[in-house]
């Protein structure tokens, strides 16, 4: 059974560029949420994703987007990359029907802006 | 809104020592209440959860008991190991969207 994998799994850019992360995830989910971990700090939540929409965003800007494709897989879109957007970008899965269900995360894409 | 605010680290101890980790919280209504444990260089993984006031959850040796009074969700084990040792993450949802606020963390440091 495998688990939400993400790639890739180490990314260098610098500022302005734009980026692309995927996800796919736990078979099963159809839940998909990305949260961004800077160093030494938890995670912060940046939104959700079901049925192809946005469902939840958490305080991030426009700059930060993201896509969900119809086999629940997902994309996060960062544009206009700054030097503080260096982190470790985490995808987590769940089932929407399943209430809340404990979300299961990726080892992460680990994301260093020059 | 929701926070999580945990016990600073690192919590340096030695293999068979008593750990507490101390994690409350500030939600609205029922929160359901998770530690997570990262492991270097990997993501997060679920260690236990309580969705309920007094659930008490528990997993490898684990324990937290889900304390509405005080609001609080601290992490225990009786006797850690060297193999123990990562960043512990005190994490809480109360949406429908199963969205989670996590505190900072607490790095262990286990020595033999």
């Amino acid at each position: 059974d495998a688990g939400v994998t993400q790639s890739p799994t180490h990314l260098i850019k610098t500022r302005g560029q734009q980026v692309t992360l995927r996800c796919s995830p736990k078979s099963g989910h159809d839940t998909v949420s990305w949260y961004q971990q800077a160093l030494g700090q938890g995670p912060q939540f940046i939104f959700q994703y079901y049925e192809e929409e946005e469902r939840q965003r958490g305080n991030f800007p426009d700059r930060f987007s993201g896509h969900q494709f119809p086999n629940y897989s997902s994309e996060l879109n960062v544009n206009a990359l700054l030097l503080g957007d260096s982190a470790l970008y985490l995808c987590a899965s769940s089932h929407r029907s399943r209430g809340n269900q404990p979300q299961h995360f990726g080892d992460g894409t680990r994301l260093s802006i020059l | 809104g929701n926070s999580v605010t945990q016990m600073e680290g690192p919590v340096t101890l030695s293999e068979e020592a008593f750990l507490t980790i101390n994690c409350t919280y500030t939600a609205t209504g029922y929160p359901s209440l998770f530690w997570y444990v990262q492991y270097p260089g990997e993501g997060l993984q679920l260690l236990l959860k309580a969705t309920k006031a007094d659930d008490k959850g528990s997993n490898k040796g684990f324990e937290a008991t889900y304390r509405k009074e005080t609001t609080s969700f601290h992490l225990e084990k009786g006797s850690v190991q060297v193999s123990d040792s990562a960043v512990y993450f005190c994490a809480l949802s109360n949406s429908g969207y199963s969205t989670l606020t996590f505190g900072k963390g607490t790095m262990l440091l286990v020595s033999p």
